[in-house]
């Protein structure tokens, strides 16, 4: 039982360059979301999608985009990344919005 | 707007019980998860309250009250491994959303 996977588990870029995080789940679940978390900050929504094909904005989405073409998937794309985008990266997913949300072991990103 | 307020960190001895509070306020309420998450691992789902009342599950039980806007997770016969940070969300009624507290730690000690 996989549940919901995140590739990759680590990454170190340098200001500017582009990068995508991948979320799979193997649930059938149609909800899927991004967060960031941030010490002192807890869990912020970035974006989520309400099945396949959908996205929707968070709390905090700028410099961010994702992608759902497959219901299984939702991608994170940083464009050009930040110093401010170091974080820890979770995604997770439910089957509706609210039922409890199973997260990913997350993505810890370092920009410098 | 929303806004969830619980204590950052917590102390308590392998075998008591603990009390964590989260109080929140919010334009449109829709039920109160609690998470738990160890350091460096992933949050996982302890309960959800979406009526006043106690729910229990084993040795945790949550509680609600929705006029005063406060929830508290109960922690009895502690053992080492409670040792973890314990997180409170509100769903939104109007988004679907959670909104998360920035958590508490707790640590047990022997």
């Amino acid at each position: 039982n996989a549940g919901v996977t995140q590739t990759p588990k680590f990454r170190v870029l340098k200001t500017g360059q582009s990068m995508t995080l991948l979320c799979a789940q193997d649930m059938n679940h149609e909800y899927m979301y991004w967060y960031r978390q941030d010490p002192g900050m807890g869990l912020r929504l970035i974006h989520y999608s309400v099945g396949e094909g959908t996205t929707a904005k968070g709390e905090v989405p700028d410099g961010y985009n994702v992608s759902r073409l497959k219901k299984q998937n939702f991608l994170l794309g940083l464009e050009s990344a930040a110093p401010s985008q170091t974080s820890v990266y979770f995604c997770a997913s439910s089957q509706t919005g609210w039922q409890p949300q199973h997260f990913g072991d997350g993505t810890r990103l370092s920009i410098l | 707007g929303q806004n969830i307020d619980q204590p950052t960190e917590m102390t308590a001895t392998e075998g008591a019980i603990v009390q964590i509070n989260c109080t929140y306020q919010t334009s449109g309420f829709n039920g109160l998860f609690w998470y738990q998450q160890h350091a460096g691992e992933a949050p996982t789902f302890l309960s959800y309250n979406v009526l006043d009342g106690l729910e229990e599950k084993g040795r945790f039980s949550s509680f609600l009250s929705r006029s005063k806007g406060y929830s508290y997770l109960l922690l009895k016969e502690l053992q080492m491994k409670d040792s973890a940070s314990y997180l409170c969300a509100v769903r939104d009624q109007n988004t679907d959303k959670l909104i998360f507290g920035t958590g508490t730690r707790l640590q047990v000690f022997p």
